[in-house]
């Protein structure tokens, strides 16, 4: 299978620990988005990189977030110190740079229970 | 700020019905509008995009319309079966700047019953 692929499915953790979450992209894709999202919700956009350039960031992300692409393949998302309201699916999205209209290609996710 | 709404948050049908599930957004000069649909505990599937300069877009039994100048879109799904019953999510891009982020409204949970 070439789709998104996340790692972990879940993750539980206690409230003040560091998460660490890996995204590889469909290898072609050379865009990438993280979003967040939260039960009965839609997703939430956080970032965005075009190759390993980090373009566009959310005010969600707070400074407890960090996302990195090094080599413009795989990424990751880091949050430092978790709270409980860290808790949530988050999404990784790859597409093609074919101007604004490919369409993103979701990952099943990462689930985040923060206790 | 773009907004995007979709009424109803659920709807449940008989097998075989036509339905039309509504999507509505705050800002016009949007790039495109898009169709997602997501199971349980699983990502987004990207259903249909439709262009600004579209008007509709149909793949199989699903048919996507966009009224940019009413902020509206609807997907219309024809001959309805149980394997449907997910949740749909339309999602809008702005055009405006260098945005590359997709609003998406809260979905509409459909349920198709055998």
């Amino acid at each position: 299978d070439t789709g998104v692929s996340q790692d972990p499915r879940h993750k539980i953790t206690k409230r003040g620990q560091n998460v660490t979450f890996r995204c590889d992209p469909i290898s072609e894709h050379n865009r990438l988005y993280w979003y967040r999202q939260t039960l009965g919700q839609g997703p939430e956009f956080l970032t965005y990189f075009q190759n390993e350039a980090q373009l566009e960031k959310s005010r969600l992300l707070s400074d407890r977030f960090s996302a990195e692409r090094p080599k413009g393949s795989f990424s990751t998302l880091e949050i430092q110190r978790t709270e409980q309201g860290d808790s949530a699916m988050y999404l990784c999205a790859s597409s093609l740079t074919q101007g604004l209209n490919s369409p993103l290609h979701f990952g099943n996710g990462t689930r985040l229970t923060v206790t | 700020k773009q907004e995007v709404t979709q009424i109803p948050a659920a709807l449940s049908v008989p097998e075989g019905e036509n339905l039309v599930l509504n999507c509505s957004f705050t800002d016009s000069a949007i790039y495109n509008l898009q169709w997602f649909r997501q199971d349980p505990g699983k990502g987004l599937t990207s259903l249909l995009l439709i262009q600004s300069s579209q008007r509709e877009q149909t793949s199989g039994r699903l048919n996507a319309s966009l009224d940019k100048s009413s902020g509206r879109s609807t997907l219309y799904i024809a001959a309805s079966q149980p394997g449907d019953s997910a949740t749909y999510l339309c999602a809008a891009l702005i055009s405006s700047g260098s945005a590359r982020q997709l609003t998406f409204g809260s979905g509409t949970q459909l349920t198709v019953l055998p």
